[in-house]
C-alpha cells in the first residue's frame, strides 16, 4: 500500500528564514504534486514533478524529486508570511488495477510564518 | 475565463438522505476528479472522469458514484448518508486527463456537507 509522509506537519517560522517541507511516499511513483491551501479555502496546484531530479521553482518556493530516494523537498526562501498556508504534497499510485488507480496525500504541513 | 464552479457551497442532510453535488469545469477542459477531505482522513481522491467516462476511483463504498455529461459538468452522488460522509468534497478540472499530461489541476472552492 502506498503510504505519503510528509514532515514536519506544523512548522511556525521567522520571515526571512529558509526551511524545507520533506515529503516521502513509500512505493516507486512516476508523479509527484505539490499544493496550497489557504484556511477555508481550496487548494491551488503548485507544482507537478515528473521524473528523477526535477526541480521546479516559483517565487519563493523550489520544488525537487528525488526518485530513488522516493523523496520530494519543498524549499522556501526568505519566507514572507503570505506563504502562510497547509502545503500538501500527492503521489500517483503506480498499482494500476482495475482502474483503481488513486492519488495518495500527505496529511499536509500547517505552515505559519510570524512577521 | 471563469474558474471551476461547484455547487451548492454548503449543505445539511440527514443520515440516510442521498446528496447530488455539481462541478463546472473551466471551459475546454475535459477532465474532472473530485476528492475529500476531512480533518480525521486527509484528503483522498474519490473518482476521475474524462470525456464522460471513469478512468480512476479511489477506495470508496458504492454509496459514492459519479458521472460526467457531455458537456464535461460533472455531477458526485452520495446515497444513504452516513455522519462520516460529512466533509469538504473539493472538484478540480484540467484540459487533459492529468495522469498524461504535466498538466496542473484547478480546484473549485468546494461543497461544504454536513450530515446530522
Amino acid at each position: 500500500e502506498l503510504k505519503v509522509e510528509q514532515n514536519p506537519l506544523f512548522l511556525s517560522m521567522q520571515e526571512g528564514k529558509n526551511y524545507t517541507i520533506y515529503c516521502n511516499y513509500s512505493t516507486t511513483s512516476d508523479r509527484l504534486y505539490w499544493y496550497r491551501q489557504d484556511p477555508g479555502k481550496s487548494l491551488e496546484s503548485l507544482f507537478v514533478l515528473l521524473s528523477n531530479g526535477a526541480v521546479k521553482q516559483e517565487g519563493r518556493l523550489m520544488a525537487s524529486l528525488d526518485t530513488k530516494a522516493r523523496l520530494s523537498t519543498l524549499h522556501i526562501t526568505a519566507a514572507v508570511h503570505d506563504l502562510s498556508a497547509t502545503y500538501f504534497c500527492a503521489v500517483d499510485n503506480p498499482l494500476r488495477m482495475n482502474r483503481d488507480d488513486k492519488i495518495i496525500f500527505g496529511k499536509g504541513t500547517r505552515l505559519h510564518i510570524l512577521p | 475565463k471563469a474558474g471551476v464552479t461547484q455547487t451548492p457551497r454548503y449543505l445539511i442532510k440527514t443520515r440516510g438522505q442521498q446528496v447530488t453535488l455539481s462541478c463546472s469545469p473551466i471551459s475546454g477542459h475535459r477532465s474532472v476528479s473530485w476528492y475529500q477531505q476531512t480533518p480525521g482522513q486527509g484528503l483522498q481522491f474519490l473518482f476521475e472522469y474524462f470525456s464522460e467516462t471513469q478512468r480512476n476511483k479511489g477506495n470508496f463504498p458504492g454509496r459514492f458514484s459519479g458521472r460526467q455529461f457531455s458537456n464535461s459538468r460533472s455531477e458526485m452522488n452520495v446515497s444513504t448518508l452516513e455522519l462520516g460522509d460529512s466533509a469538504l468534497y473539493l472538484c478540480a478540472s484540467s484540459s487533459w486527463a492529468p495522469r498524461e499530461a504535466n498538466e496542473k489541476l484547478f480546484f473549485g472552492s468546494g461543497t461544504q456537507l454536513s450530515v446530522l
